[in-house]
């Protein structure tokens, strides 16, 4: 099956530093993946769906000078947390999407494991 | 509103027995449902999809249902085993392509 991998895995910065993470498709070509957050006990929130050459789409209310997603190339998002503070302690999942339509009904979302944010 | 509830919130159950955890959806267009497990500390895991077409899919020990009309979808659990232990989040996808919208899930734990 598709896998879609993260790094890091965890992470721990201090408050006012900048952090990468990485989002890669390994076995499939993604033009699109989009970028989600989760806090404890509460479902994935949309952040921002990021396009392959283009800019990314941010959801309302997240900011997109703060947080900074760039899609390279079709298997490699990237999203940066710039000026961390400790309220954006939080755990990071990215997901790409199958560029195959299998049978004109949908396309498939895969998730990556996720990386934990702690900022100090 | 597009909105995505489950029920119930949380679920203790032993090691062997049967579960149902529910979703009731408000979302138009709807597209497709899905089911995903997500472990505590890792990202989800797609256990079944359904379109509107659909009334039920199996994926191993998960049955999943759908009644589109009621805008119900159920997921049940058969011979629950301790690796069961996770949230499980009701999907929606209001458009087939991008958009999903999530339940808050349902954390199941089975215990020996």
């Amino acid at each position: 099956g598709a896998v879609v991998s993260q790094h890091p895995s965890w992470v721990i910065c201090k408050s006012g530093t900048s952090v990468k993470i990485e989002c890669r498709s390994l076995d499939f070509q993604a033009t699109t993946m989009f970028w989600y957050r989760q806090f404890p006990k509460q479902s994935l929130m949309l952040m921002a769906t990021s396009n392959e050459g283009s800019k990314a789409t941010y959801e309302q209310g997240v900011e997109k000078d703060k947080f900074l997603i760039n899609h390279a190339s079709l298997t490699l998002s990237t999203l940066t947390v710039t000026s961390a503070h400790p309220e954006d302690s939080s755990f990071y999942i990215c997901s790409a999407r199958d560029n195959i339509w299998p049978s004109g009904i949908h396309y498939e979302q895969y998730f990556g494991p996720g990386t934990r944010l702690t900022v100090t | 509103k597009n909105q995505v509830e489950q029920s119930p919130q949380s679920l203790i159950i032993l090691e062997g027995k049967n579960c149902t955890l529910q979703c009731n959806y408000t979302v138009s267009p709807f597209s497709n449902l899905r089911w995903y497990k997500q472990d505590t500390g890792r990202g989800p895991v797609s256990l079944t999809i359904m379109t509107f077409s659909e009334n039920t899919k199996s994926n191993g020990r998960y049955t999943a249902t759908l009644d589109a009309d009621t805008k119900q979808s159920s997921l049940h659990i058969t011979a629950s085993q301790l690796s069961d232990s996770a949230s499980y989040i009701c999907v929606v996808s209001a458009d087939g392509y991008n958009k999903l919208i999530f339940g808050a899930g349902t954390r199941l734990a089975v215990h020996p």
